[in-house]
This record gives C-alpha cells, sequence and structure tokens, in this order.
C-alpha cells in the first residue's frame, strides 16, 4: 500500500537559517509527489509538485524539494526561513490513481 | 479561474444531531472531490472521494456518508453525530489523476 513517511513530528529553526523537511514514500513506480503548507484553521496550500523530469523542483515562497528515487524521498528545503514560515508541512503522493496519501506532518516553529 | 468554497467555517453540534456539510466547486467540470478529516494533532484522513455524480467511495467505516447530487457539489452528512466526530473538515478537489489538490478552508466541527 501506498505509504509517506515525514521521521519529524516538530522542528524548529531560527529565523534565517536554513531548512531541510523529510518525506520519504514507499516504493513504486514514478510517484506525483507533493508538498503542502497548512497555516493554523486554514486549508492546505500546494507548495510544490514533481512529476517527471529535472529532480530539484522550484515551489512557492522560496522552496524546493529534490527527488531521489535511491533514497524513496522528496525532501523539502528552505535557504532562509522567514517567521511567516511557520506552519504545519505535508508531504503526499499519488500513483496514478484518485487517490492522495498523505504524511502526518511536520509542525515547524520559528524561533527569532 | 477554479474556486472551492466550503462551510460553514465553524460549526458545533450536540451528540446525536445531524451534519451536512457542503462543498462546492466553480470554474471546473468533472472534478475529483475529495473529504478529509484531519483530528486535532494529526494527519489527514481520507474518508470519501468521488469521481463523477452519485459515484462515491468510502474509504473509512464510520458514522458519516457522503454524496454527490451534482457535478460540482460533494456533501459529507451524518445521522447522528458522535464525539469522536468532532475534527477539521477539509474538503478538496482535482482535475484528474496526479495532479494535486486544491483544498477548501476547512470546516472545524466540534462535537458536544
Amino acid at each position: 500500500a501506498q505509504s509517506v513517511t515525514q521521521p519529524d513530528i516538530h522542528i524548529t529553526v531560527s529565523e534565517g537559517a536554513s531548512l531541510e523537511l523529510r518525506c520519504n514514500y514507499s516504493y513504486g513506480a514514478t510517484p506525483y509527489l507533493f508538498w503542502y503548507v497548512q497555516s493554523p484553521g486554514q486549508g492546505l496550500q500546494l507548495l510544490l509538485k514533481y512529476f517527471s523530469g529535472d529532480t530539484l523542483v522550484q515551489g512557492i515562497k522560496g522552496f524546493e524539494a529534490e527527488f531521489k528515487r535511491s533514497q524513496s524521498s522528496f525532501n523539502l528545503r528552505k535557504p532562509s526561513v522567514h517567521w511567516s514560515d511557520a506552519a504545519e508541512y505535508f508531504c503526499a503522493e499519488n500513483f496514478g490513481n484518485e487517490k492522495l496519501t498523505f504524511g502526518t506532518g511536520t509542525r515547524l516553529t520559528i524561533i527569532p | 479561474s477554479q474556486t472551492i468554497h466550503q462551510w460553514p467555517a465553524t460549526l458545533v453540534q450536540p451528540v446525536g444531531s445531524p451534519l451536512s456539510l457542503e462543498c462546492t466547486v466553480e470554474g471546473t467540470s468533472n472534478p475529483n472531490l475529495y473529504w478529509y478529516r484531519q483530528a486535532a494533532g494529526r494527519g489527514l484522513q481520507l474518508l470519501f472521494y468521488s469521481v463523477g455524480i452519485g459515484q462515491i467511495s468510502s474509504e473509512v467505516p464510520q458514522n458519516l456518508s457522503a454524496s454527490r447530487p451534482q457535478d460540482r457539489q460533494f456533501i459529507l452528512s451524518s445521522k447522528k453525530l458522535l464525539l469522536s466526530d468532532s475534527g477539521f473538515y477539509l474538503c478538496a478537489w482535482t482535475p484528474g489523476q496526479g495532479l494535486g489538490y486544491t483544498f477548501g478552508s476547512g470546516t472545524r466541527l466540534t462535537v458536544v
């Protein structure tokens, strides 16, 4: 069965520091991979997606993610975080059916 | 452009009362529609999805049901709410497989 693992439940980063959120997906055919962000009490906003081609994907708000098939990973990165990046981040995958499978999320806290 | 509307934003209901949450999509046709639930501190659980009018797939046996009476309308219902039905309910749509979801702003349901 499809599964997505986000090993870090909560991460704290200083403002201006770099960020990497981890995501591992279950092995299978070439997956469609996504990162979403959720501010408290809000819906989810798509940050970026990977379908094929260049394994380094650029998204909104200065985020990027790199698809590594050998590691079954799709980690999200940002070189310098801002206080407004504090939120919950979800990795998700789709193997070409109707359903999107989400990880359990990583809560990001930014300290001054 | 496509938009998704979900209402109400918040709802407090007594145990045993009925529930009806509505989600509509504008600016597209024949979308795939989804209902997710997000319990406090937990990830997103897919409840129902629909690939067409009258077509409902249930992911988790529970106290809830879904209906799709029109192409761009998706309704989540319950005849008698339980305390465990409390949570944050999110509606989402996608134009097709692997194309990512767009989420509504969510409904915070508290069953008392």
